[in-house]
């Protein structure tokens, strides 16, 4: 079984500050880990993923997460923050590079940017 | 570009009608899609599996009377609201991977469903 928890619903930094998004997951098999970014009544867009390659995996828009197997964690970060970064955030997990297999979800954070 | 196009993307709708959503994958073929539904400032909840050419695989909880899935060709899959009422009112995406040496998947862009 796998899952994810996503520490912290709401962060609220200011433009410029350095954006840290919480992620812890469980799983039994080597995981595949996602962020995601959604804005309102959108879909959901990859920042990044990782598939055992890396652990430092660089993401678009800015956006980097390390993997760190004795942490079971995948945090996201970006140095510093844009106003239009403001967004729900959603990290998933899946079991490997299987097609049938869907994403598990955390509960999503919502970053708000203040000027 | 979107590579997975889900249709439509906001619906309104009577209670006791039906309500079909399409999700189509663009420039690759899909055996397996997933469709998820999203309540406000909730995460996303998959529902259920759907497998082209078989039975779609549901979640534990949900109707699968009510939420009709058809995976008729290995690029579109419908979800069929049937006899909706206000509680099915959501946000409803689906999610396509692409696989290959780096399977990937990808999400439409939702659906908001509200039914009246």
């Amino acid at each position: 079984a796998q899952s994810v928890t996503q520490l912290g619903s709401h962060v609220s930094v200011s433009e410029g500050a350095l954006v840290l998004l919480r992620c812890n997951y469980s799983s039994s098999v080597p995981p595949y880990l996602f962020w995601y970014v959604q804005y309102p009544n959108q879909g959901l867009q990859l920042l990044l993923k990782y598939t055992s390659a890396a652990t430092l995996v660089k993401g678009i828009n800015g956006f980097e997460a390390e993997f760190k197997k004795s942490e079971t964690s995948f945090h996201l970060t970006k140095p510093s923050a844009h106003m239009s970064d403001a967004a729900e955030y959603f990290c998933a997990v899946s079991g490997g590079n299987q097609a049938g297999t869907a994403l598990i979800f955390g509960k999503g954070t919502t970053l708000s940017v203040s000027s | 570009g979107a590579v997975v196009s889900q249709h439509p993307s906001r619906v309104i709708c009577k209670s006791g009608t039906s309500v079909k959503i399409e999700c189509r994958s663009l420039d690759f073929q899909a055996t397996t899609m997933f469709w998820y539904r999203q309540f406000p400032k909730k995460s996303l909840m998959l529902m259920a599996t759907s497998n082209e050419g078989s039975k779609a695989t549901y979640e534990q909880g949900v109707e699968k009377d009510k939420f009709l899935i058809n995976h008729a060709s290995l690029t579109l899959s419908t979800l069929t609201v049937t006899s909706a009422h206000p509680e099915d009112s959501s946000f409803y995406i689906c999610s396509a991977p692409r696989t290959g040496r780096d399977t990937e998947a990808f999400f439409g862009q939702g659906t908001r469903l509200t039914v009246v």
